[in-house]
C-alpha cells in the first residue's frame, strides 16, 4: 500500500503569490499515476492534474504539477481568490488508490 | 453533459440498512469504472473501492472490505453503495467518481458526483 504524505498541512498566502505544495509517496508511484484535486466545502472534488504533470480539461495554466518516483510538487503560479481550498494528491496506479491527507490553502 | 448524480441526503439509525446511488449520464456507463470516496466530518478523502460496470468486478480498499457492498445496474447506468448495518462512524459524505482505463493504462478520477451526506444517529 502506497502512503502519501502532503506538506505543509496549511499554507497561508495572499492573492497574487505563488503556492508550492508537496506530496511524498512511501514507495515509487508507477507510471507517474499521480493526480492533484481541488476541494471546496459543499462541492465535489475537481481534477486539476493527472499523470503528475498534465492539466485536466479546462484547467488554467497557472496550475502545474511536476515530479516522479516518490516526490511530487503542485504549484499555483499566481493565486486567484477562487484558488483558496483544500488540495489533495492521489496515486491511482495501484490499489488502494490512496489520497494524501490534504493541504489547506488559506488566505493570509 | 457528462455527469454523475447521486442520491440526496439520508438520515438513519444505527443498525439500519442503506443503499445510495450514483447515476451516470452523457457517456457510455460501462466504459468507466465507478469509484467510491468517503469524507468523514472535518477529515480528508478516503478511497473505498471501485466497480467495473461492464462485469461488476469489484476492488475494495482493505479498510472497507466486508463493511460495504458496491454494485451496479448497467441497464439504468447506476452504481450503488450499500450497508447492511450502519454504525455512527459511517456518518460522512460519500462521493462517486468515474475512472477511465485503456488496457493496462489508468486515468484519474475526472468526473465526480455531488456527494451524498449520510448521517447515522440514534
Amino acid at each position: 500500500e502506497i502512503v502519501l504524505t502532503q506538506s505543509p498541512g496549511t499554507l497561508s498566502l495572499s492573492p497574487g503569490e505563488r503556492a508550492t505544495l508537496s506530496c511524498r509517496a512511501s514507495q515509487s508511484v508507477s507510471s507517474s499515476y499521480l493526480a492533484w484535486y481541488q476541494h471546496k466545502p459543499g462541492q465535489a472534488p475537481r481534477l486539476l492534474i493527472y499523470g503528475a504533470s498534465s492539466r485536466a480539461t479546462g484547467i488554467p495554466d497557472r496550475f502545474s504539477g511536476s515530479g516522479s518516483g516518490t516526490d511530487f510538487t503542485f504549484t499555483i503560479s499566481r493565486l486567484e481568490p477562487e484558488d483558496f481550498a483544500v488540495y489533495y494528491c492521489q496515486q491511482y496506479g495501484s490499489s488502494p488508490c490512496n489520497f494524501g491527507q490534504g493541504t489547506k490553502l488559506e488566505i493570509k | 453533459e457528462v455527469q454523475l448524480v447521486q442520491t440526496g441526503a439520508e438520515v438513519k439509525k444505527p443498525g439500519e440498512s442503506l443503499r445510495i446511488s450514483c447515476k451516470g449520464s452523457g457517456y457510455s456507463f460501462t466504459n468507466y469504472w465507478i469509484n467510491w470516496v468517503r469524507q468523514m466530518p472535518g477529515k480528508g478523502l478516503e478511497w473505498m473501492g471501485r466497480i467495473d460496470p461492464s462485469d461488476s468486478y469489484t476492488n475494495y480498499s482493505p479498510s472497507f472490505h466486508g463493511h460495504v457492498t458496491m454494485s451496479t445496474d448497467k441497464s439504468i447506468s447506476t452504481a450503488y453503495l450499500q450497508w447492511t448495518s450502519l454504525q455512527a462512524s459511517d456518518t460522512a459524505v460519500y462521493y462517486c467518481a468515474r475512472q477511465s482505463f485503456s488496457g493496462n493504462y489508468y486515468y484519474a478520477f475526472d468526473i465526480w458526483g455531488q456527494g451524498t451526506m449520510v448521517t447515522v444517529s440514534s
